[in-house]
């Protein structure tokens, strides 16, 4: 069955470095997602990619984030500056015609 | 009033026994419904789509309800395995957001 995977599955950064989350969405899936989860607390959207744009975006999606779809396979989240509060888990996902899948996620612990 | 709101639990259950969670919704344009699963530090599962006509999948049963604006998910003979965070979720006014309850934490004991 095919899966969205997620790279790194954990990463430990200090407070102000930038980090780059990768994501492998299912190959035939046009609509991409990056949601975040803090410890203990809901799932929060961030942004939707369609088209090689983004679609939308939250309020915590602000001039610190960026996407990118490189090379028609990886859809990458990238954190420029990173903050303790950004701390979380980062879910990547992606969409065919009704159903979001998940990848794995990416544990971030900013320091 | 928050968009999707839950029960956040937890629901202590033995095994066996039927559990019904229910999950409220503010936007009355809201078109598409789901349940997904979560497991601990785990990234969340579809377990359902919710229909308007209800919907039911071995155990599991969804059902919607637009005019009170909730949906409802049913198990049936709860395993240990169910034990996990049932996470109600609506699109919204776009096509793009999914949003998110906080969730309702199921516990089944022996």
């Amino acid at each position: 069955e095919p899966e969205v995977t997620q790279t790194p599955s954990h990463q430990v950064t200090q407070m102000g470095q930038e980090v780059i989350l990768r994501c492998v969405p299912i190959s035939n899936h046009l609509y991409f997602y990056w949601y975040r989860q803090i410890l203990g607390q809901k799932v929060e959207f961030l942004v939707s990619f369609y088209n090689n744009e983004i679609s939308e975006k939250s309020e915590i999606f602000d001039d610190q984030f960026s996407v990118e779809r490189p090379d028609g396979s990886n859809f990458t989240l990238k954190i420029r500056s990173t903050k303790l509060e950004d701390s979380a888990m980062y879910f990547c996902a992606s969409k065919g015609e009704e159903t979001q899948y998940f990848g794995p996620g990416t544990r971030l612990l900013v320091l | 009033r928050k968009e999707v709101e839950q029960d956040p639990g937890p629901f202590n259950v033995p095994e066996g026994a039927t559990v019904a969670f229910n999950c409220t919704y503010s936007n009355s344009a809201s078109q598409s419904f789901f349940w997904y699963r979560q497991d601990c530090r785990k990234e969340p599962k579809l377990l359902m789509s919710v229909y308007s006509s209800g919907n039911e999948d071995g155990r599991f049963t969804a059902q919607l309800n637009r005019a009170s604006q909730y949906i409802s998910l049913l198990i049936r003979d709860s395993k240990l395995s169910d034990s996990a965070t049932y996470l109600c979720v609506v699109i919204g006014d776009s096509n793009y957001q999914l949003i998110w309850g906080a969730g309702t934490k199921l516990i089944i004991k022996p």
